[in-house]
């Protein structure tokens, strides 16, 4: 079956810095990528969608500049989380959707945890 | 703008025995998909369960099954047999046909299966 990867799976970093999470379909390529963000106990919410070689689109209220999105191939799309603060932490989901394939597939990575220190 | 309803933050369900998931949503549009995700504690999501809008069959999957009344704008999940791996959050999820990049969550039913 389809396969999403998520790396790292758990980071924990300082406040100020920026982290990068990488999000690969292993065994697709993924014409769209998806970024959601969830809070501990609630539902995912959609940050970005991405598609390969264009920019991103981005859900209002979330900052392009804080989170920048790079879907260089059609295998991997990165997110950095630009000078992170405590109020980032959260767990990010990526979600591909195949090249090929029905148009209403969607495969979610295991997700990330991040903390800010 | 669509919204998905779970009105049940929490389900317990004896082992064996079959529950049922309320998931009611809010369209205006015609042709969309409906989806049901779990996310068991290692909060990998995975796809339980999809209806088409145009189908009036309801779809099955094994043990899962949905009961899908497009005029209410309801689509319950019903597990059957229900199994110790069943116990996850279960998301609730519409995609208009329209705009294939927009996929919304409703807020989830932690269920719980007793043994």
């Amino acid at each position: 079956g389809a396969v999403v990867s998520q790396h790292p799976s758990r980071v924990i970093c300082k406040s100020g810095t920026s982290v990068k999470i990488e999000c690969r379909s292993l065994d697709f390529q993924a014409t769209t990528m998806f970024w959601y963000r969830q809070f501990p106990k609630q539902s995912l919410m959609l940050m970005a969608t991405s598609n390969e070689g264009s920019k991103a689109t981005y859900e209002q209220g979330v900052e392009k500049d804080k989170f920048l999105i790079n879907h260089a191939s059609l295998t991997l799309s990165t997110l950095t989380v630009t000078s992170a603060h405590p109020e980032d932490s959260s767990f990010y989901i990526c979600s591909a959707r195949p090249l090929r394939g029905e148009i209403n597939e969607q495969f979610f990575g295991p997700g990330t945890r991040l903390t800010v220190l | 703008a669509q919204t998905v309803t779970q009105s049940q933050p929490e389900m317990s369900v004896q082992e064996a025995e079959t529950v049922t998931l309320s998931c009611t949503y809010d369209t205006s549009e015609s042709d969309y998909y409906l989806f049901w995700y779990k996310q068991p504690p290692s909060r990998q999501m995975i796809l339980v369960i999809r209806q088409e809008a145009y189908k009036q069959q309801n779809a099955t999957e094994n043990r899962f099954s949905v009961n899908f009344q497009k005029a209410a704008k309801s689509f319950s999940l019903k597990i059957s047999d229900s199994q110790l791996g069943d116990a996850a959050m279960y998301f609730c999820a519409y995609r208009s046909a329209y705009n294939n990049n927009d996929m919304r969550f409703g807020a989830g039913t932690r269920l719980t299966v007793k043994p």
